[in-house]
């Protein structure tokens, strides 16, 4: 089945610095791939997705880059806030079971202002 | 307004003692699915329901059951709790039964805090 490895594990930043978190799956049949984020005490929420037909996908400071040969995606986070401190998730389909969504470890980032 | 309700929010029990969590959401989304959420071990998958009657094991199965007699309801049971169940469970629903080709917005509940002694 699926495996999504994702890294790092935490990471700190300065405020207004980039963050970028790096996730490799193992089903190259997967061809959908979101991130939530998960504020402290809070729930997962959607932040982008990008499907296997595109290679980038922006939505203000977040961008999604997909890199289907080498089967990894990434999230980059650009002039970070102390408000992007959480928890981010990547995920992805695994079609071997019924195609549900398998979820990295997490990534708790701190950005420090 | 659309949402995914979880109760109990926080619940501390006993090793043994049988305890049900509720969820349940207003989107007539036909997916729901309950996660746990263990520190380095992200969200895995207990069990999940494509629709009314139909549910499914997920990664992590061993210790629980589930049900679906109402598209709204998907209820978490912990028949003998164990302290290894300790842990943060959200339930999810989707619009989508699976995610194929275009896949979907998972909404998740609040979250449901659980320790067992």
């Amino acid at each position: 089945g699926e495996n999504v490895e994702q890294h790092p594990s935490t990471l700190s930043v300065q405020e207004g610095d980039s963050a970028v978190i790096k996730c490799t799956y193992s089903d190259s049949a997967s061809n959908y791939f979101p991130w939530y984020k998960q504020e402290l005490g809070k729930r997962p929420q959607l932040i982008i997705d990008i499907r296997s037909n595109v290679g980038e996908k922006k939505d203000q400071r977040i961008a999604v880059t997909l890199n289907k040969t080498a089967k990894h995606f990434s999230l980059h986070i650009t002039e970070t806030q102390p408000e992007d401190s959480a928890v981010y998730f990547c995920a992805a389909i695994d079609y071997n079971q019924g195609g549900k969504l398998i979820f990295g470890q997490g990534t708790e980032l701190s950005v420090k202002p | 307004e659309a949402q995914v309700t979880q109760n109990p929010r926080y619940l501390i029990t006993v090793t043994g003692k049988k305890l049900t969590v509720t969820c349940s959401q207003n989107m007539n989304h036909e997916y729901m699915s309950w996660y746990r959420q263990d520190p380095g071990l992200g969200l895995r998958q207990i069990y999940y329901s494509m629709n009314v009657e139909v549910t499914d094991k997920g990664d992590v199965p061993e210790g629980y059951k589930v049900s679906r007699k109402e598209k709204r309801n998907f209820p978490l049971i912990l028949e003998s709790p164990s302290p290894n169940q300790t842990s943060l469970y959200f339930c999810a629903s989707s619009q989508r039964t699976s995610f194929p080709v275009g896949g979907g917005e998972l909404f998740f509940g609040e979250g449901s805090r659980l320790t067992v002694l």
